[in-house]
């Protein structure tokens, strides 16, 4: 049972626009949700990230939005830039002393210039 | 230099080999991962450890064993190699802190099981 989905496995947009991942999660103890890209032959490398207890972080360009009762979180890219192409992990965790996340299976962005 | 590093980067063996995936991290976090990544099917935890003497099977630990020689070293074994744990292997550290949860990953090892 895949506890967090990421429906869209690829996703192309125009540089200088927005792009939206979204994800979705069916576990409703995650706690503490994350972001994460990754670019070939590297390691994936943490974005942002977003605490239950809010319904938005920014960072820059990136914005993470959470919605609770619809068990969904979004990653917004504004403006988008042809160095954002790589795939991106949605990631969650129950919190507590729990330390273990779990991923999804990741939407390869494109940015065409 | 990297916080977290992985040897050796790329490694081509053969059914039936053992084979260690060494893992070391230089920020003394105590806790460590190791997941495998397949195509299609994101990051898999196949072990943890959050501390030297403890150690904890993920969701995929069949065909895998791991030792935790010091807080900073993390190997990954594959006692006997088969075609199907052809994958890419990444090691991870989790941090402290108001970060709790977030883990930082090293640059990871693709294995080829042939």
């Amino acid at each position: 049972d895949q506890q967090v989905k990421q429906n869209s496995p690829s996703l192309s947009v125009q540089e200088g626009r927005i792009s939206i991942l979204n994800c979705d999660y069916t576990n409703s103890m995650f706690d503490y949700f994350l972001w994460y890209k990754k670019y070939p032959a590297e390691g994936p490398t943490f974005l942002i990230s977003i605490s239950s207890i809010k319904d938005k972080n920014e960072d820059g360009r990136f914005t993470v939005f959470l919605n609770k009762s619809a068990k969904h979180l979004s990653l917004h890219i504004v403006p988008s830039q042809p160095g954002d192409s790589a795939v991106y992990f949605c990631a969650a965790s129950p919190g507590g002393s729990n330390y273990k996340l779990t991923f999804g299976k990741g939407t390869l962005l494109t940015v065409n210039p | 230099d990297a916080d977290v590093t992985q040897t050796p980067r790329n490694r081509i063996t053969k059914t039936g080999k053992r084979i260690m995936l060494e893992c070391s991290q230089t920020k003394g976090h105590d806790r460590m991962y190791w997941y495998r990544q397949d195509p299609g099917l994101g990051l898999r935890l196949i072990y943890y450890s959050f501390d030297v003497k403890d150690i904890n099977k993920g969701e995929i630990s069949d065909g895998y064993s791991v030792s935790r020689q010091a807080q900073a070293k993390f190997s990954l074994s594959l006692e006997s190699a088969i075609p199907n744990q052809t994958a890419l292997y990444f090691c991870a550290i989790g941090t402290s802190g108001s970060l709790a949860d977030t883990q930082y990953f090293g640059p990871g090892t693709r294995l080829t099981v042939l």
